[in-house]
C-alpha cells in the first residue's frame, strides 16, 4: 500500500551545525516529492520538492536529495538556525484522474540547541 | 493576499453534534483539499475538490462532508462529531488541478477540534 514514514521521529542539533532529516516511500509511481516544515499551531509550510527525474536539488540552506533505487528522501539543511526548529513532514504526490494527492510521512521533530 | 483562512481556530464539540469548518482562498486557487492531523501520524487527506462544483473522497471521507459552490470557499461538515474525530484539521489549496511540477499546496492555520 501506500506509506510514506520517516526513520527518526527526533533529531538535535547543535546551532551552526548541519542536519540530515530521512525519508522512506513505498510507491514506485510516486514522481514529485516535498518537504514542508511545520511550526508550533501553524499549517505546514513549503520548503522544497523535487521531482523523480531528479536525484538532488538545492535551495537557500537546504537541499533535498532522492534515491529512487532504494525509495529514500532526504533533506539537509546546512548551518542550522534556531528559526529551524520545527516539524519536517515528507510527503510524495500520487495521481487521483489528473489532481495531486499528497501522501504524509509521520513528521520529523527538530531541534536545534544553542 | 490573505492565502488560505481557516475559522474557527478552535472549537470543542460535543459527541453528536454537528458543525462546519471554514476554509476559504484568495488566489483564485482550483483546487481545494481538506485534512486532518493526528499525532504520530502526520496528515490524511479527508475531501478534495478540483473545481466549483466538485468534490471527492480521499483517504478518510466517513463522517464529514463537503460541497464546494465558489472557486474560493471549502467548508468541511461534521454530520455527527464522534471522539475519534478530535485531530487538528488542515485546508490547503493549489493553483491548478493538474499536478503541475512546481504548484504546490499552500496550507492554513488548523482548526484544533476536541469532540468530548
Amino acid at each position: 500500500g501506500e506509506s510514506v514514514g520517516l526513520h527518526l521521529p527526533t533529531l538535535s542539533v547543535q546551532e551552526g551545525d548541519n542536519s540530515i532529516i530521512n525519508c522512506a516511500y513505498s510507491n514506485s509511481a510516486s514522481d514529485y516529492f516535498i518537504w514542508y516544515k511545520q511550526e508550533s499551531g501553524k499549517g505546514p509550510q513549503f520548503i522544497i520538492d523535487i521531482r523523480s527525474n531528479m536525484d538532488k536539488r538545492q535551495g537557500q540552506r537546504v537541499t533535498v536529495l532522492l534515491n529512487k533505487t532504494v525509495k529514500h528522501l532526504s533533506l539537509q539543511i546546512a548551518a542550522t538556525q534556531p528559526g529551524d526548529s520545527a516539524v519536517y513532514f515528507c510527503a510524495e504526490s500520487l495521481d487521483i484522474q489528473g489532481a495531486q494527492k499528497l501522501v504524509f510521512g509521520q513528521g520529523t521533530r527538530l531541534t536545534i540547541n544553542p | 493576499n490573505a492565502g488560505v483562512t481557516q475559522t474557527p481556530k478552535f472549537q470543542v464539540l460535543k459527541t453528536g453534534q454537528s458543525m462546519t469548518l471554514q476554509c476559504a482562498q484568495d488566489m483564485n486557487h482550483e483546487y481545494m483539499s481538506w485534512y486532518r492531523q493526528d499525532p504520530g501520524m502526520g496528515l490524511r487527506l479527508i475531501h478534495y475538490s478540483v473545481g466549483a462544483g466538485i468534490t471527492d473522497q480521499g483517504e478518510v471521507p466517513n463522517g464529514y462532508n463537503v460541497s464546494r459552490s465558489t472557486t474560493e470557499d471549502f467548508p468541511l461538515r461534521l454530520l455527527s462529531a464522534a471522539p475519534s474525530q478530535t485531530s487538528v484539521y488542515f485546508c490547503a489549496s493549489s493553483y491548478s488541478k493538474w499536478r503541475a511540477s512546481t504548484d504546490t499546496q499552500y496550507f492554513g492555520p488548523g482548526t484544533r477540534l476536541t469532540v468530548l
